[in-house]
This record gives structure tokens, C-alpha cells and sequence, in this order.
């Protein structure tokens, strides 16, 4: 199948260890945002999403943080699986709601 | 399947064609958008409805790209006189929007290849 992300950072962790992916978004305006996982050959996978007025939500395995003031969004997996392998992408979202802006995207390897 | 269904997943077709690609969003979705993905890349928006109204288009591409959502529900995104440069993913993703954002949840797009 297509591949994605074929020369994006590569985040390379052991499986069952924790994995912490950054992102750097651009507008300070921006008030939603979201991670997506994204699969050779899939459409990106929602994961979980944060309003600007929270600085951390937690899922199920996952948590993300915001740091509004160095504009900076991070997902942390914990007990990465091999099924975690995939690009990962944060996406930004203004106010005026037109759009979402993804990032460049970090590919997470699990090794066995 | 509730989910955003896009089809054809694949299309093949010679440079000059024209192409239609179709997009269901998730029923009680009002937002509807396009984006665009090539490879190494996040994907790029195109273009954007609120039920049917096309709010948002400017990011097309060029005069070649065109989309449409006439009820509301389903929309299509056609690429006429195609080239090799539009050989991308086409991604069409579908959010509700009322005083703020939700998720929007992606389909799993049309991999377009012109030779």
C-alpha cells in the first residue's frame, strides 16, 4: 500500500515503553486542536482532540499536553503496542473554525 | 459503517482526463472538507462546506479544481484536464460545527494517480 511520511522524523521506541511526540503549531490564535494517527494507505484517525483551555486531557493510553505559551502540543502513549506504529499528526484549528492545519507529522516505530 | 466513505479509493486515469471523486460524510455532519496529501506531507486543505455552501475556496488549487455539495449531504470534487502533479491522496473529512468545533473524522481517501 502507499506509504506515508517517507522522510519525516522517526520516533523509534521499544514496545511497552511510554512515547512522547511533539508538535510546534503556528498561530498563537489557534483554540482547538487535535492528534491524528495515520496508517499506510488509511485516511488520518481522529485520537484526541484539546480545547485552548485546557493545558491536558487524557484518553485511553494516550494524554496530550498544551503549552500555550511556547505554542507547543505533545501525545504521549503510554505502553506503546506495535499497533501504534504510524505517522502521527497534530492539527490546529482557528477561531474562525475554517480549516484544520496539520503539521509536518512524526513516524513512530515500535521495536519488538 | 457511520463513517466518512469516500470513493473510488483508486483511480488511474491519463493526463488531460477529467476525474469525480465522492464523499459521504457522517450523517449529522454540517461541515464537509477536502484536502489534499502527497507523500511525506500532512495533508493540505482545499476547500470547505457548511451544509451547502461552499465557504471557503480559495486553497483550490487552481481553476481546474472544482467542488460542489448541492443538498447538503454528499459532495464532489472534480479535477479537470488532470495532470501529473495532481497524483496525490484525496482526503475528505466531515465535523459538526454549532458554537464551537468538534472532531472532524476523515475518510480514507482517494488515491489518484494520472500518467
Amino acid at each position: 500500500g502507499e506509504s506515508v511520511g517517507l522522510h519525516l522524523p522517526t520516533l523509534s521506541v521499544q514496545e511497552g515503553d511510554n512515547s512522547i511526540i511533539n508538535c510546534a503549531y503556528s498561530n498563537s490564535a489557534s483554540d482547538y486542536f487535535i492528534w491524528y494517527k495515520q496508517e499506510s494507505g488509511k485516511g488520518p484517525q481522529f485520537i484526541i482532540d484539546i480545547r485552548s483551555n485546557m493545558d491536558k486531557r487524557q484518553g485511553q493510553r494516550v494524554t496530550v499536553l498544551l503549552n500555550k505559551t511556547v505554542k507547543h502540543l505533545s501525545l504521549q502513549i503510554a505502553a506503546t503496542q506495535p499497533g501504534d506504529s504510524a505517522v502521527y499528526f497534530c492539527a490546529e484549528n482557528l477561531p474562525s473554525g475554517q480549516n484544520f492545519v496539520f503539521g509536518p507529522g512524526t513516524r513512530l516505530s515500535v521495536l519488538p | 459503517d457511520t463513517g466518512v466513505s469516500q470513493d473510488p479509493r483508486h483511480k488511474i486515469t491519463k493526463r488531460g482526463q477529467n476525474v469525480t471523486f465522492r464523499c459521504d460524510p457522517i450523517s449529522e455532519h454540517n461541515r464537509l472538507y477536502w484536502y489534499r496529501q502527497t507523500l511525506g506531507q500532512g495533508p493540505e486543505f482545499l476547500t470547505y462546506f457548511q451544509n451547502e455552501a461552499q465557504l471557503e475556496k480559495s486553497r483550490l488549487l487552481s481553476d481546474r479544481f472544482s467542488a460542489e455539495r448541492p443538498k447538503g449531504s454528499f459532495s464532489t470534487l472534480e479535477i479537470q484536464r488532470t495532470e501529473q502533479g495532481d497524483s496525490a491522496m484525496y482526503l475528505c473529512a466531515s465535523s459538526w460545527r454549532d458554537l464551537g468545533d468538534t472532531e472532524a473524522f476523515f475518510g480514507q481517501g482517494t488515491r489518484l494517480t494520472v500518467v
